[in-house]
């Protein structure tokens, strides 16, 4: 079936440090990727997405490229600030049978010190 | 509202009674969605709603779990002799239906279910 397999956290940086969460799916057909945000204490927010191969999702300096070959959707950030502190979860969207759902990952707990 | 609202926020139950939480989609939206979040677990998808379509409702863990959509609108999940293993945080989302695939699906804040 499909799923989502992200990298186990915690992830613990300092400010302005490089982020690299990785993500991998496996999916029977051509899913849509996602990146969503839980920020303590607040509800899913999507973060960016991407809809084909070698699309480039971005948002609030975090990027991820769709990669078909390695069907990976690793998230990236140059420079981490205290405020991205949050669980990131990597997820794929497939419609099947007129039915449509995210299949998640488990999710990454990033804390960013000062 | 400009939002999925979802109420109560937290709900408090006794391990064999029956409860009932609610979802508000955002105005316009066709499809609703279900999921859970559970410690164990992580996030998983229960119940879809797509217009007047039957529901797709593979992801419910047992038949003590149901939900119904009334009016195209709001949707109630119901858990009927709550256990302790229904402990979790479900969240409520809703999108646009437009092209497979890409639809964005937008999140209410959740409740949080403590079974005693």
């Amino acid at each position: 079936g499909d799923s989502v397999t992200q990298m186990e956290g915690p992830v613990t940086l300092s400010e302005e440090a490089f982020l690299t969460i990785n993500c991998t799916y496996t999916a029977t057909g051509y899913p849509s990727l996602f990146w969503y945000v839980q920020y303590p204490g607040e509800g899913l927010q999507l973060l960016l997405k991407a809809t084909k191969a070698d699309d480039k999702g971005s948002n609030k300096g975090f990027e991820a490229t769709y990669r078909k070959e390695t069907t990976s959707f690793h998230l990236e950030k140059g420079s981490v600030q205290v405020s991205d502190s949050a669980v990131y979860f990597c997820a794929l969207s497939l419609r099947r049978g007129g039915s449509e759902k995210l299949v998640f990952g488990k999710g990454t707990k990033l804390t960013v010190n000062p | 509202g400009a939002g999925v609202s979802q109420s109560p926020s937290n709900k408090v139950t006794e391990k064999g009674k029956d409860v009932e939480l609610r979802c508000d989609p955002i105005s316009g939206h066709t499809a609703l969605y279900w999921y859970r979040q559970s410690l164990g677990q992580g996030l998983e998808f229960l119940i879809y709603f797509q217009g007047n379509s039957a529901p797709d409702k593979s992801g419910l863990p047992s038949d003590r779990f149901s939900a119904e959509r009334t009016g195209g609108s709001v949707s109630t999940l119901t858990i009927q002799r709550t256990q302790q293993e229904d402990s979790a945080v479900y969240l409520c989302a809703s999108s646009l239906s437009g092209l497979p695939g890409r639809n964005i699906q937008y999140f209410g804040a959740g409740t949080r279910l403590s079974v005693l």
